[in-house]
């Protein structure tokens, strides 16, 4: 189906773990997104990439690394996990850089 | 800079009253501005958007907003509200390079029967 799509939807994990966090979109868009949503902050970018291979830090970048090989993903991984990163993940992709967002459902991650 | 302020955390209001969600941005130049929803458990869904001309938008499910420069703000309203309305509201602000479009921290709205 075509779209944006995250997985896994659900994740628990430990801390010092690694975590990716997939995110897939069949809009060939240029720009893609990460946001982290939590209680009394809203969405917070984590990272953003205008195309393949060319990536840039967000507002929140610490603890997360993020590539683009190919325009259609662009995995997020938690390095070593921390209790902290706890939260919603959100992927979002864009045609143009100040045109509308399309959000996934995005990933609810537990760091124990 | 350019931030994003909602100052309602959550309103509740009566199912059919009318609905108006406040939000106020920072911005150098002339701003694109965003209103999205997000129901329970999903991602968010772009409600309306302002990038130029009528500064009085129509979005869909009956909501609109307007852009007024004079004082910094695009508050959504609504004339009437279904239950199905209840959940979390956001306003962004971006411009040219919009990757750092800027969101607000929400306004939940609760909608009573």
């Amino acid at each position: 189906d075509a779209g944006i799509t995250q997985s896994p939807r659900y994740k628990i994990t430990e801390t010092g773990r690694q975590v990716t966090l997939m995110c897939h979109q069949t809009w060939s868009h240029s720009y893609m997104f990460w946001y982290r949503q939590d209680l009394g902050h809203g969405l917070r970018l984590i990272y953003y990439s205008a195309a393949a291979d060319i990536t840039d830090k967000g507002e929140v970048p610490d603890g997360y690394v993020v590539s683009r090989s190919k325009t259609e993903n662009f995995p997020l991984t938690l390095e070593s996990a921390t209790r902290s990163q706890t939260s919603v993940y959100f992927c979002a992709s864009s045609g143009l850089a100040q045109e509308t967002q399309y959000f996934g459902p995005g990933t609810r991650l537990l760091v124990l | 800079a350019q931030s994003v302020t909602q100052p309602d955390i959550h309103i509740t209001v009566s199912e059919g009253a009318s609905l108006e969600l406040r939000c106020n941005y920072s911005y150098g130049a002339t701003p694109y501005l965003f209103w999205y929803v997000q129901s329970p458990g999903q991602g968010l869904q772009l409600l309306l958007k302002y990038f130029s001309g009528d500064t009085l938008v129509q979005g869909i499910k009956g909501f609109e907003a307007e852009f007024k420069r004079s004082q910094s703000s695009f508050n959504l309203r609504k004339p009437s509200v279904h239950w199905s309305d209840a959940a979390e509201y956001f306003c962004a602000v971006g411009g040219t390079g919009g990757f750092k479009t800027i969101f607000g921290a929400g306004t939940r709205l609760f909608v009573k029967a």
